[in-house]
């Protein structure tokens, strides 16, 4: 199967600053990517879904402007924790999709605040 | 709106046993079906889907799934359980069309005894 790649796997940060993740399909491009949040013995719960070129559409309850999300290309999507909070930590996980085909996951990223 | 259910939070299944893991979903149109694992702090690796064809899908590491139309269900199964497939499990549905976003059960955590 195709390839994604998520950058950093794990980071700690202060509380107060921000944070970006990356996602990158290394053998495809992807038209779609979907960024989702993992609680602790909870499920993913899809937070945003951006398209290439175009802004993100956030999932009901999610705010666009803690959780930034860009699709510059076809390859790198990016989401920026803003201003984290020890709330925000969290296993954030992305998947990419080209044209509506099977979607690929990253191997997450673990965000600590402290 | 697309949902999936896990109604099991827990399996426990004896090593060698058969094991099952139920999942249900609801989606309008023809549904998109998808298992995938995690373990401990890691992404999603995925196991088996069902796009189209026949009901019964085998997958990666001896797993299968039987899609069931009327029954709107997607189990997962394994003739016989090994100590290793120890881990979390997720059953998740993706509509085609409207933004091909993929939503997720609960979760099942399957433990097998040696």
């Amino acid at each position: 199967g195709a390839v994604v790649s998520q950058h950093p796997s794990w980071v700690i940060c202060k509380s107060g600053t921000s944070v970006k993740i990356e996602c990158r399909s290394l053998d495809f491009q992807a038209t779609t990517m979907f960024w989702y949040r993992q609680f602790p013995k909870q499920s993913l719960m899809l937070m945003a879904t951006s398209n290439e070129g175009s802004k993100a559409t956030y999932e009901q309850g999610v705010e666009k402007d803690k959780f930034l999300i860009n699709h510059a290309s076809l390859t790198l999507s990016t989401l920026t924790v803003t201003s984290a909070h020890p709330e925000d930590s969290s296993f954030y996980i992305c998947s990419a999709s080209s044209q509506g085909a099977e979607a690929f996951f990253g191997q997450g990223t673990r965000l600590t605040v402290v | 709106a697309q949902s999936v259910a896990q109604p099991e939070d827990q399996v426990n299944v004896a090593e060698g046993n058969p094991l099952t893991v139920k999942c249900t979903y609801s989606v309008s149109g023809n549904p998109y079906l998808f298992w995938y694992v995690q373990y401990p702090n890691r992404g999603l690796q995925f196991l088996l889907k069902y796009i189209t064809g026949d009901n019964l899908v085998k997958g990666s590491y001896g797993f299968e799934a039987e899609f069931n139309k009327s029954q709107t269900s997607f189990h997962l199964k394994k003739p016989s359980a090994l100590v290793s497939d120890s881990a979390l499990y997720f059953c998740a549905v993706r509509a085609n069309t409207g933004g091909f976003k993929t939503i997720f059960g609960a979760g099942t955590r399957l433990f097998v005894k040696a």
